[in-house]
């Protein structure tokens, strides 16, 4: 069975412009998570949606930040403008809850440069 | 303080070796915990989950202490394989969806 689909793998751009990271999760799974990671700040939740609904997004770090869950496969997370900052490995995990006990699978992440 | 915390690490020991990584968390209602591992430039998989009673999984023990809010992992028979960073999470949310990940402990198993 494929995992989380993460695309693209890879992305440098420029200050200033917009980027788009996207994310496939495992199929059948009803939650959906951004996390950012950094050297300094380690792994952060950003947003989370549960049947495409987002339920916690108070790990966005500001206005320049946007995700949208449009349908059970597929979200964006989009960054306009970027900047320098915003340089990070983005992943996009998955879940499905099943009792009290779940485990959240992760995509091999996008790697952004922000130069 | 930080929501949770783990030994800064790096730990470089000797293949057979026993190691134990603490974890300590802040947030009294946290009700899940886990210890993921993750490879260098990799994404994080679960290692294993947290229970109260603790649990073994082969060479891998977890315990929990509620009173104290630690965590700990233990490696027995360090293999070179198990060279990774190990991070702490616990869940604050009423969902228990809301995963903080601590800093992480990077191992190095040496031959």
């Amino acid at each position: 069975d494929a995992g989380v689909i993460q695309s693209p793998r890879h992305e440098v751009t420029e200050m200033g412009q917009e980027v788009t990271l996207r994310c496939k999760p495992i199929s059948g799974h009803d939650y959906l998570f951004w996390y950012r990671q950094t050297m300094m700040r380690g792994l952060e939740l950003l947003i989370y949606f549960n049947n495409n609904v987002p339920i916690d997004d108070s790990g966005m770090p500001e206005d320049r930040f946007s995700a949208k869950m449009p349908n059970a496969s597929f979200s964006t997370l989009k960054i306009q403008p970027s900047e320098p900052r915003d340089s990070a490995v983005y992943f996009c995990a998955s879940s499905l809850r099943q009792g009290v006990s779940y485990e959240q699978y992760f995509g091999p992440g996008t790697r952004l440069t922000v130069t | 303080r930080k929501e949770v915390e783990q030994d800064p690490g790096p730990f470089n020991v000797p293949e057979g070796a026993t190691v134990a990584f603490n974890c300590t968390y802040s947030n009294s209602a946290s009700q899940s915990f886990f210890w993921y591992r993750q490879d260098c430039r990799k994404e994080p998989k679960l290692l294993m989950s947290v229970y109260s009673s603790g649990n073994e999984d082969g060479r891998f023990t977890a315990q929990l202490n509620r009173a104290s809010q630690y965590i700990s992992l233990l490696i027995r028979d360090s293999k070179l394989s198990d060279s990774a960073t190990y991070l702490c999470v616990v869940t604050v949310d009423n969902y228990g969806q809301n995963f903080v990940f601590g800093p992480g402990t990077r191992l190095s198993v040496l031959p």
